[in-house]
């Protein structure tokens, strides 16, 4: 079983639209959590860091249940530039920084 | 841009074929890690270097060796290449600190034919 898991996807969504992507973990001694952005062919950009207590950005709303070992991220009226693969990442405490990646979601927002 | 840099962009070797990837990290980070990332997966960490020290390594052969140096640009190294070798190699660097932000260089992407 993969440490992070995700919907490969892709979720193609029309402009203005909400959608929602899931992440599940299986490191109980997991600390941190992420979610990235990946464009094309291109290097992982820190999207948003996930607390319990919930946190926003604009458009895009993370949230982590740490009972469940689930994290979701939201992403409200969907623009042409959210097109991306989005990457769910979990770090250990004490793990040397190291980062574990979910598989990511692609997403596609049409017009 | 994060002020990481890789090279080079783009390489191909030939199976059992040694290949050297570089990273400068960015200015005051001193901790560097490296990611392969494999098409459709995300990335996968190999290890990072500390104080030009290994600190901490994922599930890769020995085939797969670095080096930091003094100034903190480092160095992977992947001896007797294998087709599933071919991925994105992504580097990072970061302050030293369990809390801080990894920024990726743009990748070096290795094609094993």
């Amino acid at each position: 079983r993969k440490e992070v898991e995700q919907d490969p996807g892709p979720f193609n969504v029309p402009e203005g639209a909400t959608v929602a992507f899931n992440c599940t973990y299986s490191n109980s001694a997991s600390q941190s959590f992420f979610w990235y952005r990946q464009d094309c062919r291109k290097e992982p950009k820190l999207l948003m860091s996930v607390y319990s207590s919930g946190n926003e950005d604009g458009r895009f709303t993370a949230q982590l249940n740490r009972a469940s070992q689930y994290i979701s991220l939201l992403i409200r009226d969907s623009k042409l530039s959210d097109s991306a693969t989005y990457l769910c990442v979990a770090r250990l405490t004490g793990g040397g920084n190291k980062l574990t990646f979910g598989t990511g979601t692609q997403l596609k927002v049409e017009l | 841009e994060t002020g990481v840099t890789q090279s080079p962009t783009h390489l191909i070797k030939t199976r059992g074929q040694q290949v050297t990837l570089r990273c400068s990290s960015q200015s005051g980070h001193n901790t560097v890690s490296w990611y392969q990332q494999a098409l459709g997966q995300g990335p996968q960490f190999i290890f990072q270097y500390y104080r030009e020290e290994e600190n901490g390594r994922g599930n890769f052969p020995p085939r797969f060796s670095g080096l930091q140096f003094p100034n903190y640009s480092s160095e992977l190294n992947v001896n007797a290449l294998e087709l599933d070798d071919s991925a994105l190699y992504l580097c990072a660097s970061s302050l030293p600190f369990d809390g801080s932000e990894q920024f990726f260089g743009p990748g070096t992407r290795l094609t094993v034919l």
